[in-house]
């Protein structure tokens, strides 16, 4: 079974310094990987995410990911943060596309980024 | 150009109470997903439909708990004799056939269910 672990619940970070989110998988197979972003009250939208090819991602927002098979993490980074990118992040793990066409995520547990002045 | 349409957005009901949440996935999709978000928790696959058809149920609650996506209309999840545990925010995801499959789900904004 596939598992994911965001190991920081809450990461706090002035604005426009760099940040870095991690997040480790176990899984027993080749997997793609997601990052989702949780503003309050509202539903998760994707961030980036990586299904092959080169191990750094770059999604919304300026933000981007590195897949590091061997150490099996799919970190998030962003450069300088911004007051607007305080929200909940969310690291999950498919392993690919189901019987059916379908497609089963399993998330973390979240990480609460707060930017502050 | 709608996105996954979840309503209510908010429900409150006493225990004992049935709760309908309802689900229309995003134009030309075909698979549905229902996953709980608990305070201070991820979220929890719970069912994974397409029309007419449950396809993985594995993190329904064996009691309480159902899901249905019929022919015509939206996905429902229904929860019968909530108890206080139940309360929580529900999140209904969508994904496009399997030929236009990208990998990631799309989701809506989320039904918040609190018993009283």
């Amino acid at each position: 079974a596939q598992s994911v672990t965001q190991l920081d619940s809450q990461v706090p970070v002035f604005e426009e310094a760099p940040v870095e989110l991690r997040c480790n998988y176990s899984s027993s197979v080749s997997v793609y990987l997601f990052w989702y972003v949780q503003y309050p009250n509202q539903g998760l939208q994707l961030l980036l995410k990586y299904l092959s090819g080169s191990t750094l991602v770059k999604g919304i927002n300026g933000f981007e990911a590195e897949f590091n098979k061997s150490q099996t993490s799919f970190h998030l980074r962003k450069p300088s943060v911004h007051i607007s990118d305080t929200a909940e992040y969310f690291c999950a793990v498919s392993e690919g596309v189901l019987t059916g066409g379908g497609n089963k995520l399993t998330f973390g547990t979240g990480t609460q980024l707060k930017v502050e002045l | 150009n709608a996105g996954v349409m979840q309503n209510p957005r908010h429900l409150v009901r006493r225990r004992g109470q049935e709760a309908r949440l309802r689900c229309s996935p995003m134009k030309g999709h075909s698979h549905v997903y229902w996953y709980r978000q608990l305070p201070e928790e991820g979220l929890k696959f719970m069912v994974y439909l397409q029309k007419e058809n449950i396809i993985d149920e594995s993190g329904m609650p064996k009691e309480r708990f159902s899901a249905e996506f019929p022919k015509e209309g939206p996905s429902i999840l229904r929860i019968q004799q909530v108890v206080r545990g139940d309360s929580a925010a529900y999140f209904c995801a969508s994904s496009p056939p399997n030929t236009k499959n990208t990998g990631e789900l799309f989701f809506g904004e989320g039904s918040r269910l609190t018993v009283l």
